[in-house]
């Protein structure tokens, strides 16, 4: 039962270009959402979050947006650089969970120069 | 530096040989939790812990047991490693949240394990 997925696997972009990352979640009880990046051979680190209250937070280059009705969110990086080839991973955390994050399954992002 | 250490990095092991993979964050962080990546399936969770001697099962807790004897420490330990247990694994260390919302979650560099 995955109750966070990412669909799309991989996602190549032109240097430049926005790239979309999209996360679509099914537990209602989810009201916080993170998402993570990882390079090969370490560990996730933290990007950006959205709580539930909002639709839209922003960092940077970094933006994540929240539909609560479609379950849906989505990361947007303007303009991407070679740099963010990475895998990203979506995260979500709510009611009873406490600290205890779901991951989704990852989607592997190039960015070609 | 605020770190998140584990060790071994990369093991190569036979089925059956206990072994036990350490963990520990120098940040004084309540909550710690084991996750194993694999293709296709992302990040999914061992077992956790809110504190010192609490500790709970994750998503998928079989063939692993874990202990928090102190607070900067929670080793990871395969009794009787089996091949499906090879994986790649990360020990993650946040604040607890005790509301809504989540803190970030600080992951150590991983460790590669394989079991022939």
């Amino acid at each position: 039962d995955q109750q966070v997925k990412q669909n799309s696997p991989s996602l190549s972009v032109q240097e430049g270009r926005i790239s979309i990352l999209n996360c679509d979640y099914t537990n209602s009880m989810f009201d916080y959402f993170l998402w993570y990046k990882k390079y090969p051979a370490e560990g996730p680190t933290f990007l950006i979050s959205i709580s539930s209250i909002k639709d839209k937070n922003e960092d940077g280059r970094f933006t994540v947006f929240l539909n609560k009705s479609a379950k849906h969110l989505s990361l947007h990086i303007v303009p991407s650089q070679p740099g963010d080839s990475a895998v990203y991973f979506c995260a979500a955390n709510g009611g009873t969970s406490g600290s205890r994050l779901t991951f989704g399954e990852g989607t592997q992002l190039t960015v070609n120069p | 530096e605020a770190q998140v250490t584990q060790n071994p990095r990369y093991l190569i092991t036979v089925t059956g040989k206990k072994l036990t993979v350490t963990c520990s964050q120098n940040m004084n962080h309540e909550y710690m939790s084991w996750y194993r990546q694999d293709p296709g399936l992302g990040l999914r969770q061992i077992y956790y812990s809110m504190n010192v001697e609490v500790t709970d099962k994750g998503d998928v807790p079989e063939g692993y047991k874990v202990s928090r004897k102190e607070k900067r420490n929670f080793p990871l330990i395969l009794e009787s490693p089996s091949p499906n247990q090879t994986s790649l694994y990360f020990c993650a260390s946040s604040l607890l949240a005790l509301g809504t919302g989540a803190y970030e979650q600080y992951f150590g560099p991983g460790t590669r394990l394989t079991v022939t």
